[in-house]
């Protein structure tokens, strides 16, 4: 079974663009989580999706943003980006809600 | 508020130097405590789920434990492939993953 992909791998952009990520959980898996990893804080939970619903959010600003589609595809927005987003920002998926969560690569974000 | 909190921060092992990580918690009701393994550039990598107090799971040379307060990732004769950053990871009610900053296990041959 195909593990999570998370496309780009790798992105540079500059302090007020916006960023548009994207996740493809395992087959079968319904239930989409994203966090930010950084040296400094580790890994922090943004929001979780499940069946196109956001149940879980974290402490985040609204820039931040996500949603699903109806295959459990997932994508997160950050809008007006500042140079605190530099980040690795990494998905996971599982079957159900409350079930093991397998993590993505993760798309490395720089911003300059 | 959930709190994670991972110790040793770094561990240098000889190869086949058995030792043990520690993660403690303090969590408004425990659904399930996760441990994953990070090797540098990639994403979190499954090890176990542990449930209830008492559980223990193991794989290979890994063994998890978990009391009320704390699991332990037990490492029994570590190989240079074993080195990485150990997450762990506690589940509250509301199912807000939380994580500890990571123990980073580097194992000399």
């Amino acid at each position: 079974k195909a593990g999570v992909t998370q496309t780009p791998r790798y992105l540079i952009k500059t302090r007020g663009q916006q960023v548009t990520l994207s996740c493809s959980p395992i087959s079968g898996h319904r239930s989409v989580s994203w966090y930010q990893q950084t040296p400094g804080q580790g890994l922090q939970f943004l929001f979780e999706y499940f069946s196109e619903t956001q149940r879980n959010k974290g402490n985040f600003p609204g820039r931040f943003s996500g949603r699903q589609f109806s295959n459990s595809r997932s994508e997160m927005n950050v809008s007006t980006l500042e140079l605190g987003d530099s980040a690795l920002y990494l998905c996971a998926s599982s079957q159900r809600v409350l079930d093991t969560q397998y993590f993505g690569p993760g798309t490395r974000l720089t911003v300059l | 508020e959930d709190q994670v909190t991972q110790s040793p921060e770094a561990l240098r092992l000889q190869e086949g130097e058995s030792s043990s990580l520690n993660c403690s918690y303090t969590v408004s009701g425990l659904r399930g405590l996760f441990w994953y393994r990070q090797d540098p550039g990639k994403g979190p990598e499954f090890l176990f789920t542990l449930y209830s107090a008492g559980e223990e799971k193991e794989k290979e040379r890994l063994k998890a434990t978990l009391t009320k307060k704390e699991s332990f990732l037990h490492i029994t004769a570590p190989k240079p492939e074993d080195s990485a950053t150990y997450l762990c990871a506690v589940a509250p009610n509301d199912y807000k993953l939380s994580f500890g900053a990571g123990t980073t296990v580097t194992v000399r041959a």
